[in-house]
C-alpha cells in the first residue's frame, strides 16, 4: 500500500466549475499536511497547509480528518490558470529529520 | 522564486556512468533534502543533509550518495547509472531539519 494515495486523474473541468481532490495517508504518526501544486516540468510549490479545523485561501479550501487519515482540497470557480498537478503531501518527523511523503498527484485540466 | 538553485538543468548520461548534481540552498538555510521524481510519480525522498552530515535516508541504494559543504550547498552523486534513474532530481532547503522545505527547479536526468 502506498503511504499517500490520491484520486487518479486527470480531472477535466470547465472554467467556473468546483472540483474536489481526495487523499488518504497510511502512517498515523504523520504530523503535518500540505497540498503542493506542480506545473508541467517545474518544481512543486506549496499551495497550502492543511489543518484539522479546515482552512481556506481564496477559492481553495483544505480539510484534514486525522481519525480517517483523509485530506481534501476543494477548488471553487476554477480558472484556466489552475491547470496543474496537485500533490498531496504528509510530513513525517522521525529519527531527527522531516521527510516529505508525496502522493503521485492528480492532474487538473481546466478548459474554456 | 525560492532562492534555491540547481545545476545543471538537464543532463544526458549512459548506463554505468556516474553523475553529480548540485544544489545551492537559500541564504540562512542549513539543511538540504534530495528527492527523485520519476515520470508520472510524486517525488520520493532520497536523503537529507544537516550541518554537513547525512541526517536521514529513504529507500535508495548506496550508489546514491551525497555531500554537504560548509556553505550548506550540497551534491548528489549517483554511481553505476541505470535506465530507471532517469528522473527529475529535486533539492529542497530549509532552516533546519524540522522546518518548511523550499524546492529548487530540479535537474532532469536522462539515462540512455
Amino acid at each position: 500500500r502506498k503511504e499517500v494515495e490520491q484520486d487518479p486523474g486527470p480531472f477535466n473541468v470547465p472554467e467556473g466549475a468546483t472540483v474536489a481532490f481526495n487523499c488518504t495517508y497510511s502512517n498515523s504518526a504523520s504530523q503535518s499536511f500540505f497540498w503542493y501544486r506542480q506545473d508541467c516540468r517545474k518544481e512543486p510549490k506549496l499551495l497550502m497547509s492543511v489543518y484539522s479545523s479546515g482552512n481556506e485561501d481564496g477559492r481553495f479550501t483544505a480539510q484534514l480528518n486525522r481519525a480517517s487519515q483523509y485530506i481534501s482540497l476543494l477548488i471553487r470557480d476554477s480558472k484556466l490558470s489552475d491547470s496543474a498537478t496537485y500533490l498531496c503531501v504528509v510530513n513525517l518527523f522521525s529519527g531527527g529529520y522531516n521527510k516529505l511523503i508525496f502522493g503521485a498527484g492528480t492532474r487538473l485540466a481546466v478548459h474554456p | 522564486e525560492t532562492g534555491v538553485t540547481q545545476s545543471p538543468t538537464h543532463l544526458i548520461k549512459t548506463r554505468g556512468q556516474q553523475v553529480t548534481l548540485r544544489c545551492s540552498s537559500q541564504s540562512g538555510h542549513n539543511t538540504v533534502s534530495w528527492y527523485q521524481q520519476a515520470l508520472g510519480q510524486g517525488p520520493q525522498f532520497i536523503f537529507q543533509y544537516y550541518r554537513e552530515e547525512e541526517n536521514g535516508r529513504g529507500n535508495f541504494p548506496p550508489r546514491f550518495s551525497g555531500l554537504q559543504f560548509p556553505n550548506y550547498s550540497s551534491e548528489l552523486n549517483v554511481n553505476a547509472l541505470e535506465l530507471d534513474d532517469s528522473a527529475l532530481y529535486l533539492c529542497a532547503s530549509s532552516r533546519g531539519p524540522q522546518e518548511t522545505q523550499y524546492f529548487g527547479p530540479g535537474t532532469r536526468l536522462l539515462v540512455l
